[in-house]
């Protein structure tokens, strides 16, 4: 079976300093990533998607950065947080071929301080 | 812009009592899911519709998908304090993205 897993879970970064979220996913290859961020309560934005290794697609323009190193491995940057940037950032991954199942990490609560 | 509202926004019930959330967009999309989470956790994939006027059964709750597949429905039947949760509808956006709905937050009391 498919395992996805993010860590930290949570994180506490003062304004200005580096953040590196990472996503990994077990039992699958070649899968759609995305990472997305989600404001309490609310919705979810899509921040990045990535179909392959190296391939990245932005939806957001913002201090935020990601990278696919390896095929079920996606990590989400930033060389210098800002204070908007809290919030629960989630990774999730989709079957290659298919829209129509997406699947969640747990999620990492950022709170930039 | 591909936009998915959803409605009402809160929801605070009584055990027993039936509810809908509505999943309304102006755009036609090819699927719509829908997921509940729970707070602290990724969002976990409840089902998908993906043909105009399709109704889906989930033990208490039935799924349906407008005609135009420009909307979607959840009916849940008798309420629990499980069922307690953020509800949100999702479609997807072209070129493998998703489009989320803005969230209905629910809350059944013992």
């Amino acid at each position: 079976s498919q395992t996805i897993h993010q860590w930290p879970a949570t994180l506490v970064q003062p304004v200005g300093s580096p953040l590196s979220l990472e996503c990994t996913v077990e039992g699958t290859s070649n899968p759609n990533l995305y990472w997305y961020r989600q404001a309490a309560g609310r919705g979810l934005q899509l921040l990045f998607y990535s179909v392959g290794i190296g391939q990245i697609s932005s939806e957001v323009p913002q201090n935020l950065s990601a990278s696919r190193p390896q095929d079920r491995q996606f990590i989400l940057s930033s060389k210098k947080l800002l204070l908007s940037d809290s919030g629960f950032y989630l990774c999730a991954w989709t079957p290659g071929q298919t829209l129509y199942e997406q699947y969640f990490g747990p999620g990492t609560r950022l709170t930039v301080t | 812009t591909q936009l998915l509202e959803q409605s009402p926004q809160f929801l605070s019930i009584q055990e027993g009592e039936n509810l809908t959330v509505y999943c309304n967009s102006s755009s036609v999309f090819s699927s719509l899911q829908w997921y509940r989470q729970e707070p602290g956790e990724g969002p976990v994939l409840l089902v998908t519709v993906v043909t105009g006027g399709e109704v889906k059964k989930l033990k208490r709750l039935t799924f349906q998908f407008g005609d135009a597949r420009k909307d979607s429905s959840l009916h849940i039947t008798a309420a629990q304090p499980g069922d307690t949760g953020l509800y949100l509808c999702a479609g997807d956006g072209g070129t493998y993205k998703y489009i989320f709905g803005t969230g209905t937050r629910l809350k059944v009391l013992a």
